[in-house]
């Protein structure tokens, strides 16, 4: 099982302005990396998945950029909103197709 | 579509029972994941079932069990309970084909207290 770190592990953050956190997991034995936006009372829900370094992907105001070569992603909030509080996951898939889940970070929107 | 559904979604029990968790996955898929959560912690991985196959495992104890139907319907059995099995159990779906690009869909879970 892959050993993965996020951080911050929460943040506050004022409506309107932009943010961002990192997930860290091991380069070696490395197939993809997954992120997950869990709200409240709600299951998670899965936003990107990516594979190749240097990918970059982007939904809405929320985007995520991979560096394999160094064993870490970004995801970005752009212009944050209240719909955004939430705790976001990021999981790795090793070559034993497991996924490691790190214990996410959790935004939280004030308005 | 309709999503992943888990039952019951809320339980308890004492030490030393056992429990049945029950997952039905979205139409269509084979690939049935169970994850714990407990506070402070990740989603750890229990297990994963493809047509009616247990396909990986976690690092649990072999207290933690699980099948699947060939309806892909799966259930986790966790016997003699202890304390800190008291967390939020997940199941995920997935239709299994580019396993490592595959995106996994969760249900709402199962909350299992031990007391």
């Amino acid at each position: 099982i892959l050993n993965v770190e996020q951080s911050p592990q929460s943040l506050h953050v004022q409506e309107g302005d932009s943010t961002n956190f990192t997930c860290s997991f091991p380069s070696s034995n490395f197939y993809a990396l997954h992120w997950y936006r869990w709200e409240t009372a709600k299951s998670p829900e899965a936003l990107f998945v990516m594979t190749l370094n240097g990918d970059e992907k982007k939904k809405g105001r929320i985007s995520a950029t991979l560096n394999t070569k160094e064993g870490y992603s970004y995801l970005y909030i752009k212009g944050s909103q209240p719909e955004d509080s939430a705790t976001y996951l990021c999981a790795s898939r090793g070559n034993d197709y497991k996924l490691s889940f790190g214990a996410g970070t959790t935004v939280t929107v004030r308005a | 579509k309709a999503g992943v559904t888990q039952t019951p979604r809320y339980l308890i029990k004492t030490r030393g029972q056992q429990v049945t968790l029950s997952c039905s996955p979205i139409s269509g898929h084979r690939s049935v994941s169970w994850y714990q959560q407990t506070p402070g912690q990740g989603l750890q991985f229990l297990f994963e079932y493809f047509s009616e196959t247990q396909r990986n495992k976690g690092n649990f104890p072999g207290r933690f069990s699980g099948r699947q139907f060939s309806n892909s319907r799966s259930e986790m059995n966790v016997s003699t309970l202890e304390l800190g099995d008291s967390a939020l159990y997940l199941c995920a779906s997935s239709l299994a084909r580019g396993r490592f690009l595959e995106t996994q869909y969760f249900g709402p879970g199962t909350r299992l207290l031990v007391l």
